[in-house]
């Protein structure tokens, strides 16, 4: 089973700043990754996938990157309805589908 | 526009049964697979199980093999989850999920809440 370790596992920022979130496989993923974003009470909502691909109607300022086994998913400036929680996810070695612990990006 | 609607979640015992459904509309159901996602409280996501377009190929978390049984019926537009022998661990909120690319879930529905207890 591939393990995914999402770093940090909370991010304290202010709408308007950078944010960028961390994900590592414990074998290579290829570019297999996903990011989900899920706010109290609601569904996950799909933002990238295949480590680089933003979803459909997701803004610009999401972006993806990495291969192999590092992944970063960055929001280039925070507005209030960003902050919540972030996991990762792959497909590439499954059964499992894996998902990491999630970071928690929150209001400083 | 894409709607996925669970069903079926509750209060059971330990040991016991529950059958979730998931109505899909908006798309073409029979054209795409579908998974079963669970968030426990206070933990992460999970994957749960996964059945192919054709409802014959069936995948599960080591979790939940042998006690769940996912299953589709196309003319119904509908994606079941039958789960037996249920845990307290298995209390969680139970998301169905469309794939849009093997493993990669295009929209969710809202989740329905199942809870083990005595």
């Amino acid at each position: 089973e591939i393990v995914l370790t999402q770093s940090p596992a909370t991010l304290s920022l202010s709408p308007g700043e950078r944010a960028t979130l961390s994900c590592r496989a414990s074998q290579s993923v290829s570019t297999y990754l996903a990011w989900y974003q899920q706010k109290p009470g609601q569904a996950p909502r799909l933002l990238i996938y295949d480590a680089s691909n933003r979803a459909t109607g997701i803004p610009a300022r999401f972006s993806g990157s990495g291969s192999g086994t590092d992944f970063t998913l960055t929001i280039s400036s925070l507005e209030p309805e960003d902050f919540a929680v972030y996991y990762c996810q792959q497909r590439v070695n499954w059964p499992p589908l894996t998902f990491g612990g999630g970071t928690k990006v929150e209001i400083k | 526009q894409v709607q996925l609607v669970e069903s079926g979640g509750g209060v059971v015992q330990p040991g016991g049964s529950l059958t979730l459904s998931c109505a899909a509309s908006g798309f073409t159901f029979s054209n795409y697979g579908m998974h079963w996602v669970r968030h426990a409280p206070g933990k992460g996501l999970e994957w749960v199980s996964f059945i192919r377009l054709d409802g014959i190929s069936k995948y599960y978390a080591d979790s939940v093999k042998g006690r769940f049984t996912i299953s589709r019926d196309n003319s119904k537009n509908t994606l079941y989850l039958q789960m037996s022998s249920l845990e307290a661990e298995d209390t969680a909120v139970y998301y169905c999920a469309k794939d849009v690319r093997i493993g990669v879930y295009d929209y969710w529905g809202q989740g329905t809440l199942v809870t083990v207890s005595s």
